[in-house]
């Protein structure tokens, strides 16, 4: 079954509001979690590292002020999208390593701001 | 830098043909990662290997095989006897190898998206 699951699958807002999207770790903790976005037709690009009890680390040229990281507990990470608009529209995909070092993926979120 | 690098963007072959997916990486890590991925039209990543840098022996799981050179930075996959199943998109990816044998995060290929017609 699955390790990890994320909420919602899919979601729908208006430009201008705001987005929580939640990764757990079902089956472990994690202490480190991953998030990456895919546009339509490409490539997954990393966004930001979550690490349990401290900041976020964001890749270049993410705008951490839009997208909030809170990795409150060793089993949840989310990923807030605020003040969105339909350039955010993606696919967000978040991913965990376990203490096995096996790297998995959840079954990700696509977001559509309308 | 780390990149991966899937020159084929698209592939189409009729069914039971063979088909290999190219891969070609640079790192400067001595020590990394390396992964394929399948990705159905439904968008979840579906795990096929990882393979570890140190062990470059091919690698065959029922139809699928995997020919990793280190001499040429390539991790190619190959899939016998296609089906139409195996439509999706693949993507190679490569991670660093951390202490204790953790992964970084991935970096992915843009990815190859195979049509398998009946």
């Amino acid at each position: 079954g699955a390790v990890v699951s994320q909420h919602p699958s899919r979601v729908i807002c208006k430009s201008g509001t705001s987005v929580k999207i939640e990764c757990r770790s079902l089956d472990f903790q994690a202490t480190t979690m991953f998030w990456y976005r895919q546009f339509p037709k490409q490539s997954l690009m990393l966004m930001a590292t979550s690490n349990e009890g401290s900041k976020a680390t964001y890749e270049q040229g993410v705008e951490k002020d839009k997208f909030l990281i809170n990795h409150a507990s060793l089993t949840l990470s989310t990923l807030t999208v605020t003040s969105a608009h339909p350039e955010d529209s993606s696919f967000y995909i978040c991913s965990v390593v376990a203490a096995n070092y096996e790297q998995y993926f959840g079954p990700g979120t696509r977001l559509t701001v309308t | 830098a780390q990149k991966v690098t899937q020159a084929q963007t698209e592939i189409s072959v009729v069914e039971k043909e063979d088909v290999t997916l190219d891969c070609v990486y640079e790192t400067r890590d001595t020590t990394y990662y390396l992964f394929w991925y399948k990705q159905p039209p439904s968008g979840e990543l579906v795990f096929l290997i990882r393979r570890n840098s140190f062990d470059e022996q091919n690698e065959i799981s029922g139809r699928y095989s995997w020919n990793f050179q280190k001499s040429t930075s390539s991790f190619n996959f190959t899939i016998t006897a296609s089906q139409v199943v195996d439509s999706a998109v693949y993507f190679c990816a490569l991670s660093e190898r951390r202490y204790g044998g953790s992964q970084g995060n991935l970096i992915f290929g843009k990815g190859t998206k195979l049509s398998v017609k009946p």
